[in-house]
Protein backbone atom coordinates (compact mmCIF):
# COMPACT_ATOMS: atom_id res chain seq x y z
CA UNK A 1 0.00 0.00 0.00
CA UNK A 2 1.13 3.41 -0.70
CA UNK A 3 -0.81 5.41 1.69
CA UNK A 4 0.76 8.11 4.00
CA UNK A 5 -0.30 8.54 7.46
CA UNK A 6 0.72 11.48 9.26
CA UNK A 7 -1.03 13.34 12.77
CA UNK A 8 -3.60 15.14 12.25
CA UNK A 9 -2.49 18.24 13.77
CA UNK A 10 0.85 19.11 16.22
CA UNK A 11 1.41 22.50 18.26
CA UNK A 12 4.51 23.70 19.35
CA UNK A 13 5.51 27.06 21.40
CA UNK A 14 7.87 29.40 19.72
CA UNK A 15 11.31 29.10 19.85
CA UNK A 16 11.07 24.98 20.43
CA UNK A 17 11.60 22.22 17.77
CA UNK A 18 8.94 20.60 15.96
CA UNK A 19 8.67 17.09 14.61
CA UNK A 20 5.64 15.99 12.24
CA UNK A 21 5.98 12.59 10.96
CA UNK A 22 5.17 10.37 7.78
CA UNK A 23 4.84 7.19 8.07
CA UNK A 24 3.52 4.20 5.58
CA UNK A 25 5.44 0.78 3.87
CA UNK A 26 6.52 2.76 0.98
CA UNK A 27 8.45 5.13 2.59
CA UNK A 28 11.44 2.22 3.21
CA UNK A 29 11.61 2.08 -0.59
CA UNK A 30 10.97 5.97 -1.84
CA UNK A 31 12.11 9.14 -0.97
CA UNK A 32 10.11 11.72 0.49
CA UNK A 33 9.35 15.08 0.12
CA UNK A 34 7.80 17.90 2.08
CA UNK A 35 5.42 20.48 1.43
CA UNK A 36 4.32 23.66 3.28
CA UNK A 37 0.66 25.09 2.53
CA UNK A 38 -0.64 28.15 4.53
CA UNK A 39 -4.05 29.23 3.77
CA UNK A 40 -5.76 29.45 0.54
CA UNK A 41 -2.23 29.46 -1.01
CA UNK A 42 -0.27 26.81 -3.45
CA UNK A 43 1.81 24.36 -1.90
CA UNK A 44 5.89 25.49 -1.55
CA UNK A 45 8.29 22.20 -1.54
CA UNK A 46 10.67 22.48 1.77
CA UNK A 47 11.97 18.99 1.32
CA UNK A 48 13.36 17.19 -1.66
CA UNK A 49 14.95 13.39 -1.31
CA UNK A 50 14.21 12.96 2.44
CA UNK A 51 17.14 15.62 3.25
CA UNK A 52 17.73 17.67 0.70
CA UNK A 53 16.39 21.83 1.65
CA UNK A 54 14.76 23.06 -1.45
CA UNK A 55 16.02 26.69 -2.58
CA UNK A 56 15.34 29.56 -0.04
CA UNK A 57 14.13 27.32 2.31
CA UNK A 58 15.39 28.35 6.25
CA UNK A 59 18.25 26.39 7.76
CA UNK A 60 15.34 25.55 10.84
CA UNK A 61 13.90 22.75 8.21
CA UNK A 62 15.53 19.81 8.11
CA UNK A 63 14.25 16.40 6.97
CA UNK A 64 15.11 12.61 7.89
CA UNK A 65 13.62 8.96 7.40
CA UNK A 66 14.35 6.07 8.87
CA UNK A 67 12.33 2.51 7.82
CA UNK A 68 8.40 3.34 7.05
CA UNK A 69 8.71 6.58 8.68
CA UNK A 70 9.44 10.04 7.72
CA UNK A 71 10.22 13.23 9.61
CA UNK A 72 9.87 16.70 8.93
CA UNK A 73 11.87 19.13 11.68
CA UNK A 74 11.69 22.15 12.89
CA UNK A 75 14.13 23.97 15.14
CA UNK A 76 13.60 27.18 16.41
CA UNK A 77 10.16 27.44 15.34
CA UNK A 78 8.55 30.85 14.78
CA UNK A 79 5.33 31.99 14.35
CA UNK A 80 5.50 32.43 10.18
CA UNK A 81 6.16 28.64 10.28
CA UNK A 82 2.01 28.03 10.87
CA UNK A 83 0.83 25.86 7.92
CA UNK A 84 -0.40 22.85 7.15
CA UNK A 85 2.70 20.42 6.30
CA UNK A 86 1.89 16.83 3.72
CA UNK A 87 4.66 14.16 2.83
CA UNK A 88 4.56 13.21 -0.55
CA UNK A 89 6.15 10.12 -2.53
CA UNK A 90 6.72 8.45 -6.01
CA UNK A 91 5.62 5.34 -6.70
CA UNK A 92 5.65 4.15 -10.13
CA UNK A 93 4.81 0.52 -8.89
CA UNK A 94 1.19 1.50 -7.86
CA UNK A 95 -2.26 2.95 -8.94
CA UNK A 96 -1.46 5.79 -7.51
CA UNK A 97 2.10 7.47 -9.27
CA UNK A 98 2.24 10.20 -6.91
CA UNK A 99 1.01 10.31 -2.99
CA UNK A 100 0.53 12.69 -0.40
CA UNK A 101 0.22 12.23 3.05
CA UNK A 102 -2.93 12.97 4.82
CA UNK A 103 -1.34 16.69 5.90
CA UNK A 104 -1.07 18.10 9.15
CA UNK A 105 -2.27 20.99 10.62
CA UNK A 106 0.75 23.04 12.49
CA UNK A 107 0.23 25.05 15.18
CA UNK A 108 2.26 27.58 17.00
CA UNK A 109 1.03 28.18 20.55
CA UNK B 1 9.94 34.14 -14.59
CA UNK B 2 9.26 30.43 -14.48
CA UNK B 3 6.01 30.42 -13.81
CA UNK B 4 2.46 28.44 -13.81
CA UNK B 5 -0.70 30.69 -14.52
CA UNK B 6 -4.10 29.20 -14.05
CA UNK B 7 -7.25 30.28 -15.72
CA UNK B 8 -9.60 32.08 -12.87
CA UNK B 9 -12.47 31.00 -10.17
CA UNK B 10 -15.56 29.04 -11.82
CA UNK B 11 -19.10 28.75 -10.50
CA UNK B 12 -21.39 26.30 -12.32
CA UNK B 13 -24.15 24.01 -12.07
CA UNK B 14 -24.47 20.38 -12.05
CA UNK B 15 -24.32 18.51 -15.33
CA UNK B 16 -22.57 21.59 -17.11
CA UNK B 17 -19.09 20.88 -18.68
CA UNK B 18 -15.78 23.07 -18.09
CA UNK B 19 -12.62 23.28 -19.17
CA UNK B 20 -9.42 25.09 -16.74
CA UNK B 21 -5.95 25.79 -17.92
CA UNK B 22 -2.19 26.15 -16.49
CA UNK B 23 -0.23 28.55 -18.74
CA UNK B 24 3.48 27.74 -18.33
CA UNK B 25 6.40 30.40 -18.77
CA UNK B 26 9.98 30.69 -18.14
CA UNK B 27 10.66 27.47 -18.94
CA UNK B 28 10.93 24.47 -21.98
CA UNK B 29 7.45 23.57 -21.60
CA UNK B 30 7.64 20.08 -23.38
CA UNK B 31 10.85 18.95 -21.03
CA UNK B 32 8.86 18.47 -17.89
CA UNK B 33 5.32 16.57 -17.04
CA UNK B 34 2.78 18.57 -15.96
CA UNK B 35 0.43 17.41 -13.16
CA UNK B 36 -3.08 18.15 -11.23
CA UNK B 37 -3.70 18.50 -7.35
CA UNK B 38 -7.58 18.53 -6.27
CA UNK B 39 -7.76 19.68 -2.73
CA UNK B 40 -11.35 19.53 -1.45
CA UNK B 41 -13.11 22.18 0.95
CA UNK B 42 -10.84 21.50 4.21
CA UNK B 43 -9.03 18.02 2.71
CA UNK B 44 -5.97 17.23 1.77
CA UNK B 45 -3.74 16.95 -1.54
CA UNK B 46 -4.81 14.58 -4.09
CA UNK B 47 -3.12 13.76 -7.42
CA UNK B 48 -5.53 13.40 -10.05
CA UNK B 49 -3.17 12.73 -13.09
CA UNK B 50 -0.42 13.90 -15.15
CA UNK B 51 0.74 14.35 -18.58
CA UNK B 52 3.80 14.37 -20.83
CA UNK B 53 3.46 17.74 -23.00
CA UNK B 54 5.89 16.18 -25.44
CA UNK B 55 4.23 13.83 -26.28
CA UNK B 56 0.62 14.41 -24.71
CA UNK B 57 0.68 10.96 -23.00
CA UNK B 58 -1.43 10.70 -20.14
CA UNK B 59 -1.88 8.76 -16.61
CA UNK B 60 -4.57 9.27 -14.06
CA UNK B 61 -5.00 7.93 -10.62
CA UNK B 62 -7.97 5.28 -10.52
CA UNK B 63 -9.82 7.58 -8.41
CA UNK B 64 -10.33 10.15 -11.36
CA UNK B 65 -10.14 8.25 -14.42
CA UNK B 66 -13.05 8.43 -16.03
CA UNK B 67 -14.31 11.51 -14.82
CA UNK B 68 -11.79 14.34 -15.85
CA UNK B 69 -9.30 14.47 -18.85
CA UNK B 70 -6.41 16.45 -19.20
CA UNK B 71 -4.65 17.64 -21.84
CA UNK B 72 -2.73 20.09 -23.47
CA UNK B 73 -1.78 22.29 -26.06
CA UNK B 74 1.87 22.81 -26.47
CA UNK B 75 1.99 25.55 -29.15
CA UNK B 76 0.53 27.95 -26.23
CA UNK B 77 2.25 26.21 -23.55
CA UNK B 78 -0.97 25.28 -21.94
CA UNK B 79 -2.38 22.16 -19.74
CA UNK B 80 -6.05 21.72 -19.29
CA UNK B 81 -8.55 19.84 -16.85
CA UNK B 82 -11.54 19.12 -18.35
CA UNK B 83 -15.17 17.56 -16.73
CA UNK B 84 -18.05 16.59 -19.66
CA UNK B 85 -20.71 16.83 -16.79
CA UNK B 86 -19.80 18.05 -12.91
CA UNK B 87 -20.88 17.38 -9.79
CA UNK B 88 -21.52 19.26 -6.71
CA UNK B 89 -18.49 17.06 -5.35
CA UNK B 90 -16.25 19.00 -7.88
CA UNK B 91 -16.43 21.59 -5.90
CA UNK B 92 -12.73 22.28 -4.88
CA UNK B 93 -9.48 23.88 -5.35
CA UNK B 94 -7.24 22.46 -8.80
CA UNK B 95 -4.10 22.97 -8.47
CA UNK B 96 -1.75 22.41 -11.34
CA UNK B 97 2.10 21.87 -10.61
CA UNK B 98 5.03 20.65 -13.04
CA UNK B 99 7.74 17.94 -11.62
CA UNK B 100 10.97 19.10 -11.09
CA UNK B 101 13.50 19.70 -14.35
CA UNK B 102 16.40 17.64 -12.62
CA UNK B 103 17.73 14.15 -11.33
CA UNK B 104 17.13 15.15 -7.36
CA UNK B 105 13.83 16.85 -8.06
CA UNK B 106 11.96 15.24 -10.58
CA UNK B 107 9.75 13.37 -8.44
CA UNK B 108 8.82 16.51 -6.48
CA UNK B 109 6.71 19.43 -7.56
CA UNK B 110 8.91 22.76 -7.03
CA UNK B 111 6.94 24.55 -9.18
CA UNK B 112 2.89 25.33 -8.45
CA UNK B 113 -0.22 27.21 -10.50
CA UNK B 114 -2.13 29.50 -8.05
CA UNK B 115 -5.02 27.23 -8.11
CA UNK B 116 -8.49 27.83 -9.45
CA UNK B 117 -11.71 27.15 -7.30
CA UNK B 118 -14.21 25.23 -8.66
CA UNK B 119 -18.00 25.43 -7.39
CA UNK B 120 -20.37 23.48 -8.31
CA UNK B 121 -24.07 24.19 -6.86
CA UNK B 122 -27.76 23.83 -8.60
Amino acid sequence: SSDLTQPASVSVAPGQTARITCSGHALSQQYTYWYQQKSGQAPVLMIYKDTERASGIPERFSGSSSGTTATLTITGVQAEDEADYYCQIADSRGPHFYVFGTGTQFTVL
Amino acid sequence: EVQLVQSGAEVKKPGESLKISCKASGYIFTNSFIVWVRQMPGKGLEWMGRIDPHTSYTNYSPSFEGHVTISVDKSITTAYLQWSSLKASDTALYFCARPGTTASLIDAFDLWGQGTMLTVSS
